[in-house]
């Protein structure tokens, strides 16, 4: 089974809201990514967990709070959104920090 | 940092038709993988190369680390193979990065 799933497909939120994104995986790997992709540009990387810890942050701003409960699942925590922050948002995972990426279908995000 | 990038920016093919889609990459990298992302967003994996040369069907792609390129070529180019097509890398000495290319975005007429 090489799939990584995430849920939601879309989200619309205000920017009051508190929401959530989720990914998981059941391929072993040990690291998982979030990457954030807004329209017409490629997939630019926000955060790296490796071994269930979180071992890149890209300068992310606080509003978006990561977090890796156990080795097959990784949220994405959203609070105080701009709208700015309406982008596609893709999950990925690999055996190994350094190995091939497997990426998921991705959520797309609306923040009015 | 290190820049990565593609051309063509965009192309348009006749069906039936081959073309070659290249990743220049500034320093060394470790690993290199080409994805195709579909109108859904979805990234497909076509290759993962950080050296030499490998074939699926009718993609093929080469990665010359020592010149800092690679080339993915599509033979007989079918309608479903629009889309934007990205190259990605791996660089994991020092603080590990993780950087897409410019991606090139395929349109296949028929």
């Amino acid at each position: 089974d090489t799939e990584v799933t995430q849920t939601p497909k879309h989200l619309v939120m205000g920017m009051t809201n508190k929401k959530s994104l989720k990914c998981e995986q059941h391929m072993g790997h040990r690291a998982m990514y979030w990457y954030k992709q807004k329209a017409k540009k490629p997939p630019e990387l926000m955060f790296v967990y490796s071994y269930e810890k979180l071992s890149i942050n890209e300068s992310v701003p606080s509003r978006f709070s990561p977090e890796c409960p156990n080795s097959s699942l990784l949220n994405l925590h959203l609070h105080a959104l701009q709208p700015e922050d309406s982008a596609l948002y893709l999950c990925a995972s690999s055996q190994s920090p350094s190995g091939e990426q497997f990426f998921g279908p991705g959520t797309r995000l609306t923040v009015l | 940092g290190i820049q990565v990038e593609q051309s063509p920016p965009d192309l348009i093919l006749q069906e039936g038709a081959n073309s070659t889609l290249r990743c220049n990459f500034s320093d060394s990298v470790n690993n290199l993988q080409w994805f195709h992302q579909n109108p859904w967003g979805q990234l497909i994996n076509l290759f993962y190369i950080p050296s030499g040369t490998k074939q699926n069907g009718r993609l093929s792609a080469t990665t010359v680390a020592t010149e800092r390129y690679s080339l993915l070529y599509i033979s007989s180019s079918q309608t479903t193979d629009s889309g934007v097509y990205f190259c990605a890398v791996t660089v994991t000495s020092g603080t590990y990065k993780y950087i897409f290319g410019t991606g090139t975005r395929l349109k296949v007429l028929a």
